[in-house]
């Protein structure tokens, strides 16, 4: 079984600060890796991915993220933090494994918080 | 707009009814999926379709849910006898089966709420 965890609630950070959401995951063999952002009464938009290769992926909006496998860990960051950036994050794990294994197993989310 | 599309964006429902949701992927995506979300979970997955066969359905696809792919194009979703415990976020998602391809694109979704 696959699974995503989002230790955090709630982070909270003055925006042109760095900002840091946490994952972590549990899958059979090689991950494929992925976070969304969801605003208030939109669906989930895709902002970047860890299949294979570097372990530092860029994405949308300025964002990045670490994979880390013996951490089994996929932190999201940003080195300055927008107020436009609040909105709910989730991480997202699948199996390496094509076919019938095609599902993603989502986090229950972190709520990013930016202020002025 | 080329992205996922999905209707209704609301529906409400009394208990015991049935509902259809209907979803349009992306065009050239061969791939689609249904998932559901309630109030401070993330999605989960119901339903997958590689063009028009169902190749996996989650146990929290009771009897009462039914999904179809007609032709590979878009889907529909329906729940019958509509309970309480129905009302969520249905999601739909459409990717390519391209090697690497792998992320998924999420529609609006359909908010059901059932009294």
């Amino acid at each position: 079984a696959q699974s995503v965890a989002q230790p955090e609630d709630q982070v909270n950070v003055a925006e042109g600060n760095p900002l840091t959401v946490k994952c972590t995951y549990s899958v059979s063999g090689n991950p494929y890796l992925f976070w969304y952002v969801q605003y208030p009464n939109r669906g989930l938009q895709f902002l970047l991915k860890y299949i294979t290769g570097d372990n530092l992926v860029k994405g949308s909006y300025g964002f990045e993220a670490e994979f880390n496998k013996s951490q089994t860990s996929f932190h999201l960051k940003k080195p300055s933090a927008l107020v436009s950036d609040s909105a709910l994050y989730f991480c997202a794990v699948r199996s390496y494994r094509t076919g019938t294994a095609s599902k993603l197993t989502f986090g229950t989310g972190t709520r990013l918080q930016v202020t002025l | 707009d080329t992205g996922v599309s999905q209707n209704p964006r609301h529906k409400i429902t009394k208990r015991g009814q049935n509902v259809t949701f209907r979803c349009d992927p992306i065009s050239e995506h061969n791939r689609l999926y249904w998932y559901r979300q309630t109030l401070g979970q993330g999605p989960e997955f119901l339903t997958y379709f590689q063009n028009e066969a169902q190749l996996e359905k989650s146990r929290l696809l009771s009897d009462r849910f039914s999904a179809e792919r007609p032709k590979g194009s878009f889907s529909t979703l329906e729940i019958q006898r509509t309970e309480q415990g129905d009302s969520a976020m249905y999601l739909c998602a459409s990717s390519l089966s391209r090697q690497g391809a792998y992320e998924q694109y999420f529609g609006p979704g359909t908010r059901l709420t059932v009294t």
